[in-house]
């Protein structure tokens, strides 16, 4: 069975510093890996993925994700934080599966940014 | 907006009656899964349809709970009894025809459901 843990339920940084959000799975098979971001009272918003190939990963908004094998790690982040990066963020995983792909969450990262 | 729907936004009920949620997949896809999200809990999967089928109903509740996904029309996740319990966000996903793996789920906006 997979599961992911994000580390950190709540993180706050300064406007303009490093974002760095948490993201450690279980799998047993080689994952897909997913970020998603929700801002109030939406759905959920693909940041980016990892499916293979490349491990660095570049979504939208410039965020980015690091696949590590040996660590079970995709953590997020980006150079420079944004007022509007503000939301909760959600990593999730899958395993490769002909025909069905469902996503299993972590409990999700809530991101402030103090001006 | 060719993007996921879901309607209603937001829906209440009392105690034992029944709540319905339609989801309208966006143009293409054919696959349609569904989430709950508790308050300040993740998403957790519940039932995996693709038309006129259920593929996977691994996290749907034994009893109250039942999806459908006809051949016309948009899927529908219905509870039946509605209990406190359920109060919580459903969350539509579609994806094209899974083929290679690794599809990205395009979500809608959700349904809130509160139960008196």
């Amino acid at each position: 069975a997979q599961s992911v843990t994000q580390l950190g339920s709540h993180v706050s940084v300064s406007e303009g510093a490093l974002v760095l959000l948490r993201c450690n799975y279980s799998s047993s098979v080689p994952p897909y890996l997913f970020w998603y971001v929700q801002y109030p009272n939406q759905g959920l918003q693909l940041l980016l993925k990892y499916t293979t190939g490349a491990t660095l990963v570049k979504g939208i908004n410039g965020f980015e994700a690091e696949f590590k094998k040996s660590e079970t790690s995709f953590h997020l982040t980006k150079p420079s934080a944004h007022m509007s990066d503000a939301a909760e963020y959600f990593c999730a995983v899958s395993e490769p599966h002909f025909g069905n792909e469902k996503l299993t969450f972590g409990t999700g990262t809530r991101l402030t940014i103090i001006p | 907006n060719a993007g996921v729907m879901q309607n209603p936004r937001h829906l209440v009920r009392r105690r034992g009656q029944e709540a319905r949620l339609r989801c309208s997949p966006m143009k293409g896809h054919s696959h349609v899964y569904w989430y709950r999200q508790l308050p300040e809990e993740g998403l957790k999967f519940m039932v995996y349809l693709q038309k006129e089928n259920i593929i996977d109903e691994s996290g749907m509740p034994k009893e109250r709970f039942s999806a459908e996904f006809p051949k016309e029309g948009p899927s529908i996740l219905r509870i039946q009894q509605v209990v406190r319990g359920d109060s919580a966000a459903y969350f539509c996903a579609s994806s094209q025809q899974a083929g290679q793996g690794g599809q990205p789920q395009h979500f809608g906006d959700g349904t809130r459901l509160s139960i008196l």
